[in-house]
């Protein structure tokens, strides 16, 4: 149980491009997904908390105008990365949390590897 | 500014033996913790939440947590090979902090066959 899929999971794409990452739970519903990046041999860095029909929570230091997010449903959010340049090309990894509780764990997706050229 | 602190090893064992991985929070009020695995190049994968003071076993694994002391830790017995991976802490300081999960550097194990 507690399937996450990210599709997905290799871009490479010209600079300015725009694209498009699909975050699901597969077999629960989440009220809420996180959005991560992480540079190579670097640590995970919450990009962004996406609730369920509201607005997207993003961290400090993080565009929202360039990375939007979209959480239509209890089972699917996404991210888009607009306009998207050289420095943007990163690990970009989804994951979700039941509807359960607060203490549930989150489950990561396979995460997409963004490379702009 | 809550904090997860993990050596970032890299902590090398034998074959066979036992793996201790150390993490320690700042946040009194944190009520869930969580052990990842992640491999090189792939995406952290849950191999261990616990909630209450004691010990939690699920196979090798057998993850601690005592809360007075703000401290949790993750064994792995007969460490094998494959174990080889960064094991991230995780801390959920609870829902006013929007039940995000505070993660640690991670600790890089190997285990040499």
């Amino acid at each position: 149980g507690a399937v996450v899929s990210q599709h997905p999971s290799w871009v490479i794409c010209k600079s300015g491009t725009s694209v498009k990452i699909e975050c699901r739970s597969l077999d629960f519903q989440a009220t809420t997904m996180f959005w991560y990046r992480q540079f190579p041999k670097q640590s995970l860095m919450l990009m962004a908390t996406s609730n369920e029909g509201s607005k997207a929570t993003y961290e400090q230091g993080v565009e929202k105008d360039k990375f939007l997010i979209n959480h239509a449903s209890l089972t699917l959010s996404t991210l888009t990365v607009t306009s998207a340049h050289p420095e943007d090309s990163s690990f970009y990894i989804c994951s979700a949390s039941s509807t359960r509780g607060g203490n549930q764990p989150q489950h990561f997706g396979d995460g997409t590897r963004l490379s702009i050229l | 500014q809550k904090e997860v602190e993990q050596n970032s090893g890299p902590l090398s064992v034998p074959e066979g033996a036992i793996a201790s991985l150390n993490c320690t929070y700042s946040d009194r009020v944190s009520q869930s913790f969580f052990w990842y695995r992640q491999y090189s190049g792939k995406s952290p994968e849950l191999i261990m939440s616990i909630y209450s003071n004691g010990d939690k076993e699920d196979g090798r694994f057998t993850a601690q947590l005592n809360k007075a002391s703000q401290y949790v830790s993750l064994l792995i017995r007969d460490s094998q090979p494959s174990d080889s991976a960064t094991y991230l802490c995780a801390v959920n300081p609870g829902k006013e902090y929007g039940n995000k999960l505070v993660f640690g550097a991670g600790t890089i194990l190997r285990v040499k066959s």
